[in-house]
């Protein structure tokens, strides 16, 4: 079974510093991963999808990388801002079967 | 693209009690996952569609658990004899093939 973990567990950050975000998995027979957005008592926004043959996805100032064979991935934040503060999960499908698998989340506050 | 949409937002219910939550998922896309978040913890997979058939199911869909997508559009989960151990957040996702997942905003469930 893939296990996904996120570390750290929570961050705290003055507005405006870059910030990055660690994911690993211990499956790398994946098929893509994929970075969310949670705010507190909300449903997941899909930030990025990176495929497995990809190594990195930009989205304004999100940028994701993924290394397959060591089982990482990053989700870098550029100029962090206040409404970044959230929790951050990633996600994982694997190349076999329907699911996705989920880590626990970074907690992330950009303090003003 | 109106996006996935999950009725109702919140349910409180008594132990014992049967509740059945709905979810819309976005138009065209053929793949509709469950998931179960409960607080602190990333999402845990629950069970999987493709159209109208029901392809996987987890361990932790118990028999008081069903869930249903008639006709490959919406689908229902529906709990039976609830109990306290039920309370999560129940997120509902679509997906076209194994492209980017889209996840509603979810139905928190509470049982007193």
């Amino acid at each position: 079974k893939q296990e996904v973990t996120q570390i750290p567990a929570a961050l705290s950050v003055p507005e405006g510093e870059n910030l990055v975000l660690n994911c690993s998995f211990t499956d790398s027979a994946i098929y893509n991963l994929q970075w969310f957005r949670q705010d507190p008592g909300k449903g997941l926004t899909s930030l990025l999808l990176i495929q497995s043959s990809q190594r990195e996805q930009t989205s304004g100032r999100l940028n994701a990388s993924l290394d397959k064979s060591s089982g990482r991935s990053t989700l870098y934040i550029a100029a962090s801002q206040p409404g970044d503060s959230a929790t951050y999960l990633c996600a994982v499908r694997p190349d076999t079967g329907n699911q996705f698998y989920f880590g626990t989340g970074t907690s992330l506050t950009v303090i003003p | 693209d109106t996006g996935v949409s999950q009725n109702p937002r919140h349910k409180i219910t008594k132990r014992g009690q049967n509740v059945t939550f709905r979810c819309d998922p976005i138009s065209e896309h053929n793949r509709l996952y469950w998931y179960r978040q409960t607080l602190g913890q990333g999402p845990e997979f629950l069970t999987y569609f493709q159209n109208e058939a029901q392809l996987e199911k987890s361990r932790l869909l118990s028999d008081r658990f069903s869930a249903e997508r008639p006709k490959g559009s919406f689908s229902t989960l529906e709990i039976q004899r609830t109990e306290q151990g039920d309370s999560a957040m129940y997120l509902c996702a679509s997906s076209r093939g194994n492209s980017r997942a889209f996840f509603g905003q979810g139905t928190r469930l509470t049982v007193v």
